[in-house]
């Protein structure tokens, strides 16, 4: 039981660059989110989805997509990086009925745009 | 637009002190409440969660929080901290089950022994 599980943990890219943070859970749990965690901004939502080709913006979207073609995985893709896009990157998954029972959280990957 | 505010952004106590983190949240309708724990290093963890019922809550490692609707707020307690409750705090709210969990700023806590 791995619950949810966030590759790679660290990654370095290039202004410009385009990338792929993976985000599998095996809960079968109809909700999943990225965030991105700041210091002192918390966690900011970037895209949800309520279940397999369904997916949702958050509070900041741009520069950032998703798709969700399957229950387990939720991919988020970096079209062209920023410095801005520095962050920890959370993903999160939720069961039951939605995110009545809580998310449960991945360990992250941190990224770092020169 | 639905938002998390937390009044204190960092907060230092000594062992033994008591605890309470405010938490108020902009939303009219049907919420569910949330408080995560972030030990330094680690990702976020469930400390506990309102949906409906008794608005005391009481969750994992003593602590627990009052929702008080009419005050739109949510704020999480424990009588006595210890050293290893040093960690950051977030307060999240979910409106109507729409799968989109909004979060607050976060409380650094820092306990000193």
């Amino acid at each position: 039981n791995a619950g949810v599980t966030q590759t790679p943990k660290f990654q370095v890219l290039k202004t410009g660059q385009s990338m792929t943070l993976q985000c599998a859970q095996d809960m079968n749990h109809e909700y999943m989110s990225w965030y991105r965690q700041d210091p002192g901004m918390g966690l900011r939502l970037i895209h949800y989805s309520v279940g397999a080709g369904i997916t949702d913006q958050g509070e900041v979207p741009n520069g950032y997509n998703v798709s969700r073609s399957t229950t387990e995985d939720f991919p988020l893709r970096l079209l062209s990086a920023a410095p801005s896009q520095t962050s920890v990157y959370f993903c999160a998954s939720s069961g039951g009925r939605g995110a009545n029972y809580g998310y449960t959280f991945g360990s992250g990957t941190r990224l770092t745009v020169v | 637009a639905q938002s998390v505010s937390q009044h204190n952004h960092h907060v230092i106590l000594s062992e033994a002190a008591s605890l309470e983190l405010g938490c108020n949240y902009s939303y009219g309708g049907t919420v569910n409440l949330f408080w995560y724990v972030q030990y330094p290093g680690q990702h976020l963890q469930l400390l506990l969660k309102y949906f409906s019922g008794d608005p005391l809550v009481k969750g994992i490692k003593g602590f627990e929080a009052e929702f008080i609707k009419s005050k739109f707020s949510f704020n999480l307690r424990k009588p006595s901290v210890q050293w290893s409750d040093t960690a950051e705090y977030f307060c999240a709210v979910n409106s109507g089950n729409t799968g989109k969990l909004i979060f607050g700023q976060g409380t650094t806590l820092q306990v000193k022994p």
